[in-house]
């Protein structure tokens, strides 16, 4: 079946501007999982949901980052007046139950800040 | 959550059985042992999870002594295609609140 989607795959916009990216979780599953990965780390947690409800974004790194899921479906992560440190992969994961360690994880979104 | 030292990489041959081995030594009562496979170019993978003694899947084996307080990611005999990052998690089951917290991981190169 199909797997966690998520758009756009590259993303490169000048300082200042806003971005928003999208992430299509797997059909039926409950939880919705924003991470951040740098090169040679693994994902970061930046918050998540269980259906529509945010459930915890206490990894945000500033209120310049928000996230929802307004029908517990889609989700969408803006940045709002991107900086060059945001530069970095945006990855998804949804899972088929809440708080669980079996996530399954999107291709992820490049984001460059120039 | 539990604290995870893993060895940064290993290399190995193809064919060869590859064990990894992480260590947790304040791992809680009921917190579960779980290990993620990440591709380059792609997200992490869920692999692999256990409790205690030892869970066998398709891809690893996963054993895990009566201490937990380590465990041991086995791939056997590995191919080329099994080049990757492995990440041990340690955590309540249910999760810690719903994220999971990778460290840096093994990177395994598998050479021919």
């Amino acid at each position: 079946g199909a797997g966690v989607s998520q758009s756009p795959r590259y993303k490169v916009t000048k300082r200042g501007q806003d971005v928003a990216l999208r992430c299509d979780p797997i059909s039926g599953h409950v939880s919705l999982y924003w991470y951040r990965q740098a090169l040679g780390q693994g994902p970061e947690f930046l918050t998540y949901f269980n259906y529509e409800a945010q459930q915890d974004k206490s990894g945000l790194p500033n209120d310049r980052f928000s996230a929802e899921r307004p029908e517990g479906s889609i989700s969408t992560l803006t940045i709002q007046r991107t900086e060059q440190r945001d530069s970095a992969m945006y990855r998804c994961a949804s899972s088929l139950a809440p708080r669980t360690y079996e996530q399954y994880f999107g291709p992820g979104t490049r984001l460059t800040v120039t | 959550l539990a604290k995870t030292t893993q060895p940064i990489s290993m290399d190995s041959y193809e064919g060869q059985e590859v064990n990894i081995t992480c260590s947790h030594n304040n791992i809680a009562t009921n917190d579960y042992i779980t290990w993620y496979q990440q591709f380059p170019s792609q997200g992490p993978r869920f692999i692999i999870q256990g409790y205690k003694t030892k869970v066998t899947n398709e891809v690893a084996s996963l054993f895990i002594p009566a201490d937990r307080k380590s465990s041991t990611l086995s791939l056997p005999r590995v191919s080329l295609s099994d080049t990757a990052v492995y990440y041990c998690l340690v955590g309540g089951y249910g999760g810690s609140q719903g994220n999971l917290i990778f460290g840096k991981g093994t990177k395994l190169s598998v050479k021919p």
